[in-house]
């Protein structure tokens, strides 16, 4: 079993709806990353966070220790938000696979 | 803005070739990391370097990988020789904070084995 898991893993979505990706993990963090990675290759860290809720513009983290559980939100999603989310632990040396978001204008 | 390098942005070999990578980080950055992603998965950590000390370097296929950075600073990757499986993405990313903190990645080296 992966010691972090994300889904889903592929999201087709039209522009302007609220978008939801989650990551669960096994271990025991002290903090949790999100990352974007578009289609060039680029990695952009998102956020990091090791209690509940990050906001930075349309992006919205946040995080249950307890249950190990994190979700993405993205509201007013956007053709440009198109990209890979992955999901880090561990000072981002465990990785989830990442989901693959498409926003259609 | 300061940025992480890398270069090659691509390279294509033959197998059995030696290949290198390098990989400039962030000026002050103690924390170095080397990454290999295959298409479809997420990154996996080949070696991670505080100053010019490995850190980690249990994931680094060790009978034809290499990393070193010998002052610290920059760092290079070295694959010899190449396998068809070794196509991938080498990412380098950078940390001011131990490990601990956000790592800044470079635009990463697009590696193809024919």
């Amino acid at each position: 079993k992966n010691e972090v898991e994300q889904s889903p893993q592929n999201l087709t979505a039209q522009e302007g709806e609220f978008i939801t990706i989650n990551c669960s993990y096994s271990v025991g963090i002290s903090a949790l990353h999100w990352l974007q990675q578009h289609p060039g290759g680029g990695i952009v860290s998102l956020f990091m966070l090791s209690s509940g809720k990050k906001k930075h513009g349309r992006l919205i983290a946040t995080i249950n220790i307890q249950e190990k559980h994190s979700s993405l939100h993205i509201t007013a999603s956007h053709p440009r938000d198109s990209a890979v989310y992955i999901c880090a632990v561990r000072y981002q040396l465990i990785w989830g696979a990442g989901t693959k978001l498409i926003i259609k204008p | 803005e300061a940025e992480v390098a890398q270069s090659p942005r691509y390279k294509i070999t033959e197998k059995s070739q030696a290949v290198a990578f390098w990989c400039d980080p962030i000026s002050g950055h103690a924390t170095l990391y080397w990454y290999r992603q295959i298409l479809g998965q997420g990154p996996e950590l080949l070696v991670q370097f505080q100053d010019e000390s490995v850190v980690d370097d249990s994931q680094l296929p060790k009978d034809r990988f290499s990393a070193e950075r010998l002052k610290g600073v920059d760092s290079t990757l070295k694959i010899q020789p190449a396998e068809l499986g070794d196509s991938a993405m080498y990412l380098c990313a950078s940390s001011s904070s131990g490990g601990a903190g956000e790592q800044f990645f470079g635009p990463g080296t697009r590696l193809t084995v024919l």
